[in-house]
């Protein structure tokens, strides 16, 4: 089976850093991706790591560990807007090499 | 990228029947996925789409239940069969677009609650 864990929820303050974190084990693994989602809205595209290391786009950063199967988003500055769903996904390298989502973490910006 | 589309954007359906909903892409695309988000959760693939082939399946949904038609490779449809109140969810329809890393573009949903 797939497991894919992250934490529930997060809550940090405007202009702060938070990392979310996300654990795999899976049966391939062909990259991992982070959507962002706000409430009543399609999941949006926010990163992409299948190399180990870190990935910068602007204030967020995408981190991945193959060997412990580990990876973290860090968003820097925050705003408020970024209060939203994080979702961690693993594309698996097999058949249509379909995504499988983790639980989620719902990150709530506070002033 | 890729533009989606779906409809319904929302419904209210009683127990028992049937609701079809549509996935229209701006551009062609060899698979197309269909997800399921419960309220409160996170997303599962409900089935791959080829055009021209049989829809395939994720362990714990059927092709009764959920059958799918893709006849071309900008549209597709879900139906949700024989609705229950545990149907009730967001289905998104998903698209692998781009030049790499082939990234999934997602519709904006149907949100279905069957009373």
């Amino acid at each position: 089976g797939q497991n894919i864990d992250q934490p529930t929820e997060m809550t940090a303050t405007e202009g702060a850093i938070v990392q979310i974190n996300c654990t795999y084990q899976t049966s391939g693994f062909n990259g991992l991706f982070w959507y962002q989602q706000h409430a009543g809205e399609a999941p949006t595209f926010l990163s992409y790591n299948v190399l180990d290391g870190l990935e910068e786009k602007g204030r967020f950063s995408s981190f991945l560990s193959r060997s412990k199967g580990y990876s973290y988003l860090l968003l820097k500055e925050l705003q408020m807007k970024d209060s939203a769903s994080y979702l961690c996904a693993v594309k698996l390298n097999t058949g249509f090499q379909k995504l499988v989502f983790g639980t989620g973490t719902r990150l709530l910006v506070s002033p | 990228s890729a533009v989606i589309s779906q409809k319904p954007s929302r419904d209210i359906c009683q127990r028992g029947t049937s609701l079809t909903i549509q996935c229209q892409v701006d551009s062609q695309v060899t698979m197309m996925f269909w997800y399921r988000q419960q309220p409160g959760q996170s997303l599962t693939l409900i089935a791959t789409a080829n055009q021209g082939s049989e829809a395939t399946y994720e362990s714990g949904f059927v092709i009764d239940k959920f059958p799918i038609s893709r006849p071309n490779l900008t549209f597709s449809t879900l139906t949700v069969s024989n609705m229950s109140p545990e149907d009730s969810s967001i289905y998104l329809c998903s698209v692998e677009a781009g030049t790499g890393p082939y990234e999934q573009y997602f519709g904006p949903g149907t949100r279905l609650t069957v009373t």
